[in-house]
């Protein structure tokens, strides 16, 4: 059983720009969550969808967005790239929403850096 | 939210078991506590799971006292490969993801 899948693993952009990451989760898992991941800030919750709606957003500029596709797949969007934006965007999948227990499962990231 | 707090860093020799304890004071009644492995330039690797009590799994435990403000995850016999950061995890998973909170992560270094 295939994993997450995130798309693509490595990118540069230059300030300015915007950028759209791809994650495709695991088979039969309906929510997928974002993650902003830096040495400085650590883990940081971005936005969690599921079947479609944006279920929770956390603390992040509106430049930051997200949606979801109806076969879950999900896709973010960065735009006006600034250089705090270069982490490592984790996506995460989970079975299903209003579940307390939920395992999330990472993918293993895209690598944005902004230049 | 259930504010996390992990030991920054711990050293081990192979062979030896390994206890990173994990303090969540104001835990809902709700949470669940997950623990995760991450590699550099990897994502986090799920590890283990629990409400209360003990888990275990074919790779470590997770001890979780009665009243669930803190969790140790034990590794048996480290190894070099088990070089790594763990986080804890508290929330409810994607669910909850705005409101679970992970820590800053041990990391954890096995010497030969």
């Amino acid at each position: 059983k295939a994993g997450v899948t995130q798309t693509p693993r490595y990118l540069i952009k230059t300030r300015g720009q915007q950028v759209t990451l791809s994650c495709s989760p695991i088979s039969g898992h309906r929510s997928v969550s974002w993650y902003q991941q830096t040495p400085g800030q650590g883990l940081q919750f971005l936005f969690e969808y599921f079947s479609e709606t944006q279920r929770n957003k956390g603390n992040f500029p509106g430049r930051f967005s997200g949606r979801q596709f109806s076969n879950s797949r999900s896709e973010m969007n960065v735009s006006t790239l600034e250089l705090g934006d270069s982490a490592l965007y984790l996506c995460a999948s989970s079975l299903q929403a209003g579940h307390t227990g939920n395992t999330i499962y990472f993918g293993e990231g895209s690598w944005l850096t902004v230049v | 939210l259930a504010k996390t707090t992990q030991p920054i860093s711990m050293d081990s020799y192979e062979g030896q078991e390994v206890n990173i304890t994990c303090s969540h004071n104001n835990i809902a009644t709700n949470d669940y506590i997950t623990w995760y492995q991450q590699f550099p330039s990897q994502g986090p690797r799920f590890i283990i799971q629990g409400y209360k009590t003990k888990v275990t799994n074919e790779v470590a435990s997770l001890f979780i006292p009665a009243d669930r403000k803190s969790s140790t995850l034990s590794l048996p016999r480290v190894s070099l490969s088990d070089t790594a950061v763990y986080y804890c995890l508290v929330g409810g998973g994607n669910t909850n993801a705005g409101k679970s909170t992970f820590g800053d992560g041990t990391t954890l270094t096995v010497k030969p």
